[in-house]
């Protein structure tokens, strides 16, 4: 059963702890991204990974940490620099559109973490 | 659920009615677009996509329009059902670059 897990659901801090979100995906993709997604908001960029051991940051990726040390894994860990980390998080990977197979950055999602900061 | 919702614009159609659902984008030199479509608490879905040398595509009861020279994109859903509630968000990427993503549109379906 192929496709993207994030886990926990839902994921409680107190204020001033790091929490690290896991996001694993069995579909051999190549790129994986973090997004934040508020209410009323679009999705935002935390960071993106084309390839293990290669990370970017995206638009509002001040507070957070990722790492590739695997194709399958790009876990996100919210530091406590990150001002206001209450959010749905949100983990997508896509095909490599270098390798040319299948559709162009066509992302696949996951299922989310909520994270509450108490 | 999540309240991925609020302060969205709201289609509210009935049950069997066809949706369109509108997105503007901004960059002239995008050249692919995707819609989701979100349900509350979960993570986005794909619907359909569409590169920037075509103008229309069609899949199952749906349908997206690019309009290139106002910069519009356009998700048409045929007899649209209560599953179809959610919200719908039109996404655009230029070249390798990441996508970018619009703000969502609620849709609700009545019976």
């Amino acid at each position: 059963d192929g496709g993207i897990t994030q886990s926990p659901k839902y994921l409680f801090r107190k204020e001033g702890q790091n929490v690290t979100l896991s996001c694993e995906q069995n579909l051999n993709h190549d790129a994986m991204y973090w997004y934040r997604q508020d209410p009323g908001q679009g999705l935002r960029l935390i960071y993106y990974s084309q390839i293990v051991n290669d990370f970017q940051k995206g638009d509002i990726a001040e507070g957070y940490s990722v790492s590739r040390e695997k194709k399958e894994s790009f876990p996100l860990t919210v530091t406590s620099a990150q001002k206001n980390p209450t959010a749905f998080y949100l983990c997508a990977s896509s095909i490599d559109r270098l390798a040319g197979g299948g559709s162009y950055n066509e992302q696949f999602f996951g299922p989310g973490t909520r994270l509450t900061v108490l | 659920g999540e309240s991925v919702g609020l302060h969205l614009p709201t289609l509210s159609v009935q049950e069997g009615d066809n949706s369109i659902i509108n997105c503007a984008y901004s960059n002239s030199a995008s050249d692919y677009f995707i819609w989701y479509k979100q349900e509350s608490g979960k993570g986005p879905q794909f619907i359909i996509d569409i590169r920037s040398n075509m103008d229309k595509r069609q899949g199952q009861r749906v349908t997206v329009l690019l309009n290139k020279t106002v910069k519009h994109l356009s998700l048409q859903i045929a007899a649209t059902q209560p599953g179809d509630s959610a919200v719908y968000f039109c996404a655009e990427s230029t070249g390798y670059s990441t996508l970018t993503f619009g703000k969502g549109t609620m849709l609700l379906v009545s019976p």
